[in-house]
Order: structure tokens, then C-alpha cells, then sequence
């Protein structure tokens, strides 16, 4: 089964551009989860989705960052305009409550993490 | 409020050595899950073991175990035998009892030396 799914794995830009960051979750899944991971603060939930609706978004820093689902399989965190202190390494991370179709319970909290959007602003 | 602490920042050993890896944890929950995951250097992160807190048995997986203790809200790593392989960062972390929010600790990097 494909994990969960980021892209780019990497983004160089400048000081004031708009980037899109994309994450496909795992087929199945009911929660998605942003978090964004630096040296100094660690990892940081900035927001989740229970079936697509945006449930707790009080760790997003500032109005320059948004999120959106549009549907079950695609979720885009967004930051405009960036700046250099938004340089981080972003995650992407999905889990499930309920069994899956094949009878496998994914209920179990684990999260599965996508491999990280690394994001350089210059 | 929820908080995960890993006071150890950075633990260096040698191979074959023995490590144990600190996390003391705060809810007021009570119902909810510890878990461990691994970042190695390639950077992705990997899901080790949950803890349901309502139950305190300790579990042995190969080289790793671990320690929950409600009493003094902690849930310890230990690798026995430590392989420069488990050379990695380890978060400890905790979530609600519907899953609904991980608070991840700062990690330990663990490096483990030849």
C-alpha cells in the first residue's frame, strides 16, 4: 500500500512568494495531521482534518498560513507571503479510527508520516 | 494541559552498550496513549509502539523494551545492546483517547559510535 504522500520533498524560494505544500493520505484515512519541525521548536502540530473538516487549527502561526481538504485524498498547507523564519521541515501525517476495508484494524493512533516537505526561504 | 518532556537532549554511547531513553509526560486525561517513534537521519519518522494507559505491563520487542509507570508518569525506551543503526532522534509522544491530538517531546538524539 502507497504511504502518505508529499510534495516536492523540497522547496528553495524567496522571502515574500507563495508556497503550496501537497499531501495525498493514505486511502482510508479520516485524520490528517500538518505538523511543522525545526531545531529550535521541535515538532509542531499546526492543524488537523477529521473527514475533511478542519477541527483544531490553533497551532497555525499567523494569518500567512492556511490549510484546506478538499476532499478525502488531497490536503495543501499553504503560506503566503513566506518568510525565512517559516524555513522547517513540514509533515504531513494521517491515521484512521475505523477498520479498514480489508479487516485490518488502522485504529491503533499510529501515525503514519509522509517523508516531510523541506522548505528553504530565502 | 498536555506536555511531553524528554530531558535528555542528546545520549551518546557505544556500541553494544545498553541506553535507556527518559519521557515523563502530563494529562489530565484518564484514558491515553504513549507512543515512541523513530527518526532516523533520512528523516522520516517511524512508528515504534502505542501504550493504552490503562495498561502498565511493560513490553520487550527484540532489543527494545519499555517502562510505563502511571505513578510517576513516565514511559522509558530502553535498547539493549545498542547497533549503530539505532543512531536516530526518538520522540516520545501522547494523544488523546480518540487519537484526535499527538503532543510530541523535543526527541532525544541518540548517537551510537563503533
Amino acid at each position: 500500500d502507497a504511504g502518505v504522500i508529499q510534495s516536492p520533498r523540497h522547496e528553495v524560494t524567496e522571502m515574500g512568494q507563495e508556497v503550496t505544500l501537497r499531501c495525498k493520505p493514505i486511502s482510508g484515512h479520516d485524520y490528517l495531521f500538518w505538523y511543522r519541525q525545526t531545531m529550535m521548536r521541535g515538532l509542531e502540530l499546526l492543524i488537523y482534518f477529521n473527514n475533511n473538516v478542519p477541527i483544531d487549527d490553533s497551532g497555525m502561526p499567523e494569518d500567512r498560513f492556511s490549510a484546506k481538504m478538499p476532499n478525502a485524498s488531497f490536503s495543501t498547507l499553504k503560506i503566503q507571503p513566506s518568510e525565512p523564519r517559516d524555513s522547517a521541515v513540514y509533515f504531513c501525517a494521517s491515521t484512521s479510527l475505523r477498520s479498514s476495508t480489508s479487516g485490518r484494524e488502522v485504529g491503533t493512533g499510529e501515525l503514519f508520516f509522509g517523508e516531510g516537505s523541506r522548505l528553504t526561504v530565502l | 494541559a498536555q506536555k511531553v518532556t524528554q530531558a535528555q537532549t542528546e545520549i551518546s554511547v557505544v556500541e553494544k552498550e545498553d541506553v535507556t531513553l527518559d519521557c515523563v509526560y502530563e494529562t489530565r486525561d484518564t484514558t491515553y496513549y504513549l507512543f515512541w517513534y523513530k527518526q532516523p537521519p533520512s528523516g522520516e519518522l517511524v512508528f515504534l509502539i502505542r501504550r493504552n494507559s490503562f495498561d502498565e505491563q511493560n513490553e520487550i520487542s527484540g532489543r527494545y523494551s519499555w517502562n510505563f509507570q502511571k505513578s510517576t508518569s513516565s514511559f522509558n525506551f530502553t535498547i539493549t545492546a545498542s547497533q549503530v543503526v539505532d543512531s536516530a532522534v526518538y520522540f516520545c509522544a501522547l494523544s488523546s483517547y480518540n487519537f484526535n491530538k499527538f503532543y510530541f517531546g523535543s526527541g532525544t538524539k541518540l548517537n551510537v559510535k563503533p
